[in-house]
């Protein structure tokens, strides 16, 4: 059983904060990723890790950084939101070895930039 | 530039029938491809995963299948229930470049299966 968990499920906060979104994962996987999905789109991947101080950029280009420090732990950070931030943001981990791995996903945030 | 397109967008059918959800892909240099259901307001949870060197892959009523060649993959739901209802992502896996086995993902298909 995947055991992902992000936080907060929703966020409704006013332009110019800015705001960390959690993600958590207790499977010991080496492999985390960002992704944001607008209504009835796709996802598009925003960042991705291999490990602990790995991090890199996504296919869609993103305002956020994010940062892996411990392997469980994969935060996401807006400096300073803006409206066209608005989408939710979804967060997902997979076994290394080979690519061969079935990514597993957290429930998501849904942030609102007023 | 790996693309994936799902078809149709959304589809409704009465409990109890079968039904197909198809997949296509520009790239096939792919490590695998992959079936994801996501529900209203959720994440989403791994259907079933083909790897390149596979055919097709089945977990209950579900069988999907993988055809590098035409660059497609389709989802075959057998006795369909109201419980089916859920948006399905197909998401194929890189194999190149520094991207290496992330995934593109297609819209989805909205299923809806009414009682």
């Amino acid at each position: 059983e995947a055991d992902i968990y992000q936080t907060p499920r929703y966020l409704v906060i006013g332009t110019g904060k800015k705001i960390t979104l959690e993600c958590s994962q207790t499977m010991g996987h080496d492999k985390m990723y960002w992704y944001q999905q607008d209504p009835g789109m796709e996802l598009h991947l925003i960042h991705y890790s291999y490990g602990v101080n790995s991090t890199e950029k996504g296919d869609l280009s993103s305002e956020s950084t994010v940062s892996r420090i411990r392997t469980e732990h994969f935060p996401l950070t807006l400096e300073s939101a803006r409206p066209s931030h608005t989408s939710q943001y979804l967060c997902a981990s997979s076994e290394s070895g080979t690519s061969n791995q079935p990514q597993h996903f957290g429930d998501g945030t849904r942030l609102s930039i007023l | 530039k790996q693309e994936v397109t799902q078809i149709p967008a959304a589809l409704s059918v009465p409990e109890g029938e079968n039904l197909v959800l198809n997949c296509s892909f520009t790239d096939s240099a792919i490590y695998n491809l992959q079936w994801f259901r996501q529900d209203p307001g959720k994440g989403l949870t791994s259907l079933l995963l083909i790897q390149s060197s596979q055919r097709e892959q089945t977990s209950g009523r579900l069988n999907a299948s993988l055809d590098k060649s035409s660059g497609r993959s389709t989802l075959y739901i057998a006795a369909s229930q109201p419980g089916d209802s859920a948006t399905y992502l197909c998401a194929a896996s890189s194999l190149g470049g520094g991207s290496q086995g992330n995934l593109i993902f297609g819209k989805g298909t909205k299923l809806s299966v009414k009682p």
